[in-house]
């Protein structure tokens, strides 16, 4: 299994700050993921973020607003910027282990809560 | 775009009982259909997966069924308890791909 943890797990911003959510593995992994989840709801893919290459961002996420850096095999930052209330939510990061089974197994930290004012 | 949705968005049984849990699916180019459990204030966890090729899947006390005529997958928990109370995802894994892609979730509540 990976361990994966999260900082800060919670905080309250002010609209048009920024804050950047860190992402830790007990494990070098390749594959790393972003996602959000807004409460009561599914988890929607922001971006793939694997080492060594630019991040890959599904549709309707940016990079300028969403900018993501992978500098190692087992850390991973997502920076939510210039914020406002619509992107209060949870995120959560998400790592896959490769040639490891079961190999679709998506293991997932415990989640930052967002709350923008 | 592909989405991947449920029936029923929550579900209640009694301990002790079966549970299904239903999920429809729009994209075909799919290698992979998944099922996580989503216990409040942690994020999901893997249950069992299926390949796209398979009809049936079974794992410890949960039986993972898959559809492709009606697009359809469920996951059955036997003798449920109150430890699997939780909301359930169904999810693909597109062919060629390494993302996955989430559905909506049900939430199973388990009455003792």
């Amino acid at each position: 299994s990976a361990v994966i943890s999260q900082k800060p797990s919670r905080d309250i911003c002010q609209r048009g700050t920024s804050l950047t959510i860190q992402c830790q593995v007990d494990s070098q992994v390749t594959m790393m993921f972003w996602y959000r989840q807004q409460p009561g709801q599914s988890l929607t893919l922001i971006a793939t973020a694997n080492q060594g290459s630019e991040a890959t961002y599904e549709s309707g996420f940016v990079i300028d607003k969403f900018p993501i850096s992978r500098p190692n095999l087992t850390f991973s930052t997502l920076t939510v910027s210039n914020m406002s209330p619509e992107d209060s939510s949870i995120y959560l990061c998400s790592v896959k282990r490769t040639g490891v089974a079961p190999y679709n197994e998506q293991f997932f930290g415990p989640g930052t809560r967002l709350t923008v004012l | 775009g592909e989405s991947v949705g449920l029936h029923l968005p929550t579900l209640s049984v009694q301990e002790g009982d079966n549970s299904i849990i239903n999920c429809a699916y729009s994209n075909s180019a799919s290698d992979y259909f998944i099922w996580y459990k989503q216990e409040s204030g942690k994020g999901p966890q893997f249950i069992i997966d299926i390949r796209s090729n398979m009809d049936k899947r079974q794992g410890q006390r949960v039986t993972v069924l898959l559809n492709k005529t009606v697009k359809h997958l469920s996951l059955q928990i036997a003798a449920t308890q109150p430890g699997d109370s939780a909301v359930y995802f169904c999810a693909e894994t597109l062919t060629g791909g390494f993302k996955t892609i989430f559905g909506a979730g049900t939430r199973l509540f388990v009455k003792a």
